[in-house]
């Protein structure tokens, strides 16, 4: 189903701590990004990465970590510097520069703060 | 940076009306032109697409237009059914490897 897949789908966090949401792909895409969705918000850009090993600040990045050791994953941090972090989180992933740019969407894990 | 708007928030149209949905873009280098149809609890997904090198799309009930010199693109709903209720977001793409997403408009067809 997308050949992109997130996990946990719901996730529920003591505030302090740190969770790491995960996202996996076996589309062969370059490029992965991270969203956030609040009602009424869209989708804001956490993060993204074109290549392994680089990745870039969204609009949003504040008390929030990623990585891009493999090309099929790009995990994202929520640190206990995010003052907000309830909300649904989007991963993606796409081609990137090299070819068709239609990104293709997790689907989504719900992160709550307890 | 990069600023996309979406206008309006929410729409409300009669079964079988047109629907129209209206984005703006910042940047004038955005290249690449998706909207994305995300049904209640579920993922976003692509709808249709455009190209700065193309005015208009069209795929069956669906169509978007671009305008490069007013730096804005719409989505075009005809005969619009009850199963297109649903958010609708459009996006605009530099380098094809940052999508900046537009806030959204909720859809709501009534029968």
């Amino acid at each position: 189903d997308g050949g992109i897949t997130q996990s946990p789908k719901y996730l529920f966090r003591k505030e302090g701590q740190n969770v790491t949401l995960s996202c996996e792909q076996n589309l062969n895409h370059d490029a992965m990004y991270w969203y956030r969705q609040d009602p009424g918000q869209g989708l804001r850009l956490i993060y993204y990465s074109q290549i392994v090993n680089d990745f870039q600040k969204g609009d949003i990045a504040e008390g929030y970590s990623v990585s891009r050791e493999k090309k099929e994953s790009f995990p994202l941090t929520v640190t206990s510097a995010q003052k907000n972090p309830t909300a649904f989180y989007l991963c993606a992933s796409s081609f990137g520069q090299s070819r068709d740019t239609e990104a293709f969407f997790g689907q989504g894990t719900r992160l709550t703060v307890v | 940076g990069e600023n996309v708007e979406q206008h309006p928030s929410t729409l409300s149209v009669q079964e079988g009306d047109s629907a129209v949905i209206k984005c703006t873009y910042s940047d004038s280098a955005s290249n690449y032109f998706p909207w994305y149809k995300q049904e209640l609890g579920k993922r976003p997904q692509l709808i249709i697409d455009i190209r700065s090198n193309v005015g208009e799309k069209k795929d069956q009930r669906i169509a978007v237009t671009l305008n490069k010199t007013a730096k804005h693109f719409s989505l075009h709903i005809t005969e619009t059914q009850p199963e297109d209720s649903a958010v609708y977001f459009c996006a605009a793409s530099i380098r094809a490897d940052k999508l900046i997403f537009g806030t959204g408009t909720r859809l709501q067809v009534f029968p």
